[in-house]
């Protein structure tokens, strides 16, 4: 089955600084990549993804990068901000798996005014 | 708010156990699925259900089973419950079951914890 790793488990940068997480998958059959964002006590919710046949996308401050040879994908965060403080997963499925995601461990990242 | 509701919130059980974690999806949406997270191992698929029908299993145990009734609500039930059982619970809803493309929105989580 799909198995995806992520790194780095804990980032900590600047105010402004950029940050970027990156995560390798194992399925090539798997076509859709959602980065989710987790504050702590709260529930995950979506703040970009990216299909198979897209190399990049961008959502203002935040894109993320598909790499289909190499089966690995990022997430860039530019201009952080403290309200960028946060846990990021990583996930992975495919068509035919009924759309069920298989997450990376997670990224602690804490940006520091 | 995403709109996917969880009762309860938190729940302190004893080892040996049996739970009831219940979801509301969100309004049109068929599809539940359930997460376990837990500290060491991150956000890990369980089941999935859509329509009323189970369509997809992961690292479900067997302790674990789960439904979904006709008014798409769905519940999961953990018995013989072990310390390790001890996470927090989400569950999300999509407006399809059948493709990957669709937006999960998840619930705010139960907390449960075996003591």
């Amino acid at each position: 089955g799909e198995n995806v790793e992520q790194h780095p488990s804990t980032l900590s940068v600047q105010e402004g600084d950029s940050a970027v997480i990156k995560c390798t998958y194992s399925d090539s059959a798997s076509n859709y990549f959602p980065w989710y964002k987790q504050e702590l006590g709260k529930r995950p919710q979506l703040i970009i993804d990216i299909r198979s046949n897209v190399g990049e996308k961008k959502d203002q401050r935040i894109a993320v990068t598909l790499n289909k040879t190499a089966k690995h994908f990022s997430l860039h965060i530019t201009e952080t901000q403290p309200e960028d403080s946060a846990v990021y997963f990583c996930a992975a499925t495919r068509r035919g798996s009924q759309g069920n995601l298989i997450f990376g461990k997670g990224t602690k990242l804490s940006v520091k005014p | 708010d995403s709109g996917v509701t969880q009762t309860p919130k938190h729940l302190i059980t004893a080892t040996g156990q049996r739970v009831t974690l219940r979801c509301s999806p969100r309004s049109g949406d068929l599809s539940v699925y359930w997460y376990q997270q837990s500290l060491d191992q991150g956000l890990q698929f369980l089941i999935q259900y859509y329509n009323g029908e189970e369509r997809a299993k992961g690292n479900i145990l067997e302790r674990f089973s789960a439904q979904q009734f006709p008014d798409l609500h769905s519940e999961l039930n953990l018995s013989s419950l072990e310390l390790g059982d001890s996470a927090l619970y989400f569950c999300a809803s999509s407006v399809s079951g059948t493709s990957p493309y669709n937006e999960q929105f998840f619930g705010p989580g139960t907390r449960l914890t075996v003591l």
